[in-house]
């Protein structure tokens, strides 16, 4: 199993910051990793894939870098609907794995 | 635009059974270009993911899980289906279901499997195990 340390668990920000999430892996995934958004009552939705490509419709605000055990989600000019969870998850290897998320808090 | 939605009891007693079922929407469960998946999420903290399905019937579970756990599919009703035996308040959650993209190309007489991050998810079901 790999296991996935994601930090920080809280981050709270303002409106136009610069954000950044980390996610460390037990293990090497190459690139296998995808980030997700959730807001409260809702299913995650799909950011990223591929640890850098944006999902189709997803804004350019959003990006991923990294490979192997270390990768990082920034958001580079945080709006008001990004205040969500953000969860990083591998599918390197089954079982699927997620982070324990990060709730983005308005400052 | 392709579409899951979960139904199945919001109330399980302890040591019952959970089923759920996850139904498919503007595509084919049968396009075999996706596995199946279940997560789930208790209250207040993250996302576990339980298991998946192919078409095929093939399917693999969380080793946490395992003992406990029945994925199916019923590709005539473009529908899969979760089971989850001998529950506990532990296992009070909301329940999706998610699609994941596959491409498997074979190169060499090999099979190389491509994967790309679960795309497309259901809106969840909740569910509580009390008595």
């Amino acid at each position: 199993v790999i296991w996935m340390t994601q930090s920080p668990s809280l981050l709270s920000a303002s409106t136009g910051d610069r954000v950044t999430i980390s996610c460390r892996m037990s293990q090497g995934i190459s690139s296998y990793l995808a980030w997700y958004q959730q807001k409260p009552g809702k299913a995650p939705e799909l950011l990223i894939y591929a640890a850098s490509t944006l999902q189709s419709g997803v804004p350019s605000r959003f990006s991923g870098s990294g490979s192997g055990t270390d990768f990082t989600l920034t958001i580079s000019c945080l709006q008001s609907e990004d205040f969500a969870t953000y969860y990083c998850q591998q599918y390197y290897s089954f079982p699927r794995t997620f982070g324990g998320g990060t709730k983005v808090e308005i400052k | 635009q392709v579409q899951l939605q979960e139904s199945g009891p919001g109330l399980v007693k302890p040591s019952q059974t959970l089923s759920l079922t996850c139904t498919v929407s503007g595509g084919s469960i049968s396009s075999g270009d996706y596995y199946w998946s279940w997560i789930r999420q208790p209250p207040g903290k993250g996302l576990e993911w339980i298991g998946y399905i192919y078409y095929s019937g093939s399917t693999y579970y969380n080793p946490s899980l395992k003992s406990r756990v029945t994925i199916s599919v019923d590709t005539s009703k473009n529908q899969f289906s979760l089971k989850l035996s001998s529950v506990t308040a532990a296992d009070t959650a909301v329940y999706y279901c998610a699609r994941e993209p596959i491409v498997v190309v074979t190169y060499n007489r090999h099979r190389h499997y491509y994967y790309y991050g679960m795309d497309v998810w259901g809106q969840g079901t909740t569910v509580t195990v009390s008595s």
